[in-house]
């Protein structure tokens, strides 16, 4: 069965500076991988996703996440951050396929982004 | 387009009671689904539906039922309220299976039981 661990459960960071998000997964098959961000009072929005092909994988509002199999990480990154980045992010895990059509989430990781 | 349509936005239930939580969509998705986000324990898949008439169980059935007659609509329903189904709810749908096409959620039901 697959499982996805977030380390990180706050991150703080000052505007304009890099951050990572940490996301490990455990898996004995290939699967897909996501990060979802959610705003305050706010549903889950897709950040983006990787299926196949290119382990880089770039998304919205200049987030970009890498995909390494041999770590079974896909850690999400930004070079610069703004306030509005301030969220929760939910790095999540899902067979391939979607056969199940069942997605397994992470505990969050919340990004508290300072002026 | 109003998206995901969650009601109601906040409730406060007593232990026993029975409640319905409403979610209707308008994107005319095949998938739709329901999970429960408590704090620090990420997002938890109660039931899942695939298309009108079609139910399955997700990860944390015990305690609600779901129904799906329509394309649009896809209720929650707890019979016998307790405080462990204190939590935040949150209705998605999604065109296709998750790999082809994202999860789109609504703003969530905040429910207490006490």
């Amino acid at each position: 069965a697959q499982s996805v661990t977030q380390l990180d459960s706050q991150v703080p960071v000052f505007e304009e500076a890099p951050v990572e998000l940490r996301c490990n997964y455990s898996s004995s098959v290939s699967v897909y991988l996501f990060w979802y961000v959610q705003y305050p009072n706010q549903g889950l929005q897709l950040l983006l996703k990787y299926l196949s092909g290119s382990t880089l994988v770039k998304g919205i509002n200049g987030f970009e996440a890498e995909f390494n199999k041999s770590q079974t990480s896909f850690h999400l990154r930004k070079p610069s951050v703004h306030i509005s980045d301030t969220a929760e992010y939910f790095c999540a895990v899902s067979p391939p396929g979607g056969a199940t059509n069942k997605l397994i989430f992470g505990t969050g990781t919340l990004l508290a982004v300072q002026p | 387009n109003a998206g995901v349509t969650q009601t109601p936005k906040f409730r406060i239930l007593k232990i026993g009671q029975s409640m319905t939580l409403q979610c209707t969509q308008d994107m005319n998705h095949n998938y739709m689904y329901w999970y429960r986000q408590d704090p620090g324990m990420g997002l938890k898949l109660i039931y899942y539906s695939v298309g009108a008439g079609i139910t399955d169980k997700g990860e944390v059935p015990n305690g609600y039922n779901v129904s799906r007659s329509t394309t649009e609509d896809f209720p929650l329903r707890l019979e016998l309220a307790a405080p462990s189904q204190t939590s935040v709810y949150f209705c998605a749908s999604s065109y296709s299976t998750i790999g082809n096409s994202p999860l789109h959620f609504g703003n969530g039901t905040r429910l207490t039981v006490t």
